[in-house]
């Protein structure tokens, strides 16, 4: 199965900063990646998926890039409303894994 | 409106059974693979099981295998997942979730499965 390493697992900013979340699969995955957000007591939002494409209605701030092992999640000006926890997922064929998670805090 | 409802949740005895389904809205079902994730209390996403449109391809977690089945009723837009031989480290918040073109673009709000003697 492919594992996913997602860091770090929690993260302090500020309002406007740019924000990087890495995840790094146990094989190549191509551009097999989402990103989601999930908020307290809310069920997860689809974020990115196919590692870069933002899902309708997403704010442009979201980005995704990588292909193969190494992904990036990024958020270029944090906002209040940003504050979640956010996780990337690979996909191969009908198996699925999550990373662990990055709860995302303002300092 | 897009809409998914887990319902079928409760408290139930370790080596017992509960069904899930998921109703869904909105949406051509039968056109569209379906997904069931959990969440612990406190803890992160885990993947449990996913059916393709036509139930031909069907997957499963490695912890869940060949105690849970996924199944889908495509005249009735519902989404099942029987659980045999529950243990308690399945107790969870349990979504039902749509695969959109790469990712799970909707989900439910969960129904929670409390595995306890």
């Amino acid at each position: 199965d492919i594992q996913m390493t997602q860091s770090p697992s929690s993260l302090s900013a500020s309002v406007g900063d740019r924000v990087t979340i890495t995840c790094q699969a146990s094989q190549d995955i191509s551009n097999y990646l989402n990103w989601y957000q999930q908020k307290p007591g809310k069920a997860p939002k689809l974020l990115i998926y196919d590692a870069s494409n933002l899902e309708t209605g997403v704010p442009s701030r979201f980005s995704g890039s990588g292909s193969g092992t190494d992904f990036t999640f990024t958020i270029s000006s944090l906002q209040p409303e940003d504050i979640a926890t956010y996780y990337c997922q690979q996909y191969d064929n009908l198996s699925y894994t999550f990373g662990q998670g990055t709860k995302l805090e303002i300092k | 409106e897009v809409q998914l409802v887990e319902s079928g949740g409760g408290l139930v005895q370790p080596g017992r059974s509960l069904r899930l389904s998921c109703a869904a809205s909105g949406f051509t079902f039968d056109d569209y693979a379906m997904h069931w994730v959990r969440q612990a209390p406190g803890k992160g996403l885990e993947w449990v099981s996913g059916i393709s449109w036509n139930s031909g391809s069907i997957g499963y977690a490695d912890s869940v295998k060949g105690r849970f089945t996924i199944s889908r009723d495509n005249a009735k837009n519902s989404l099942y997942l029987q659980m045999n031989s529950l243990r308690a480290e399945d107790t969870a918040l349990y979504y039902c979730a749509k695969l959109g073109a790469g990712g799970f673009d909707y989900w439910g709000q969960g129904t929670l499965v409390t595995v306890s003697s």
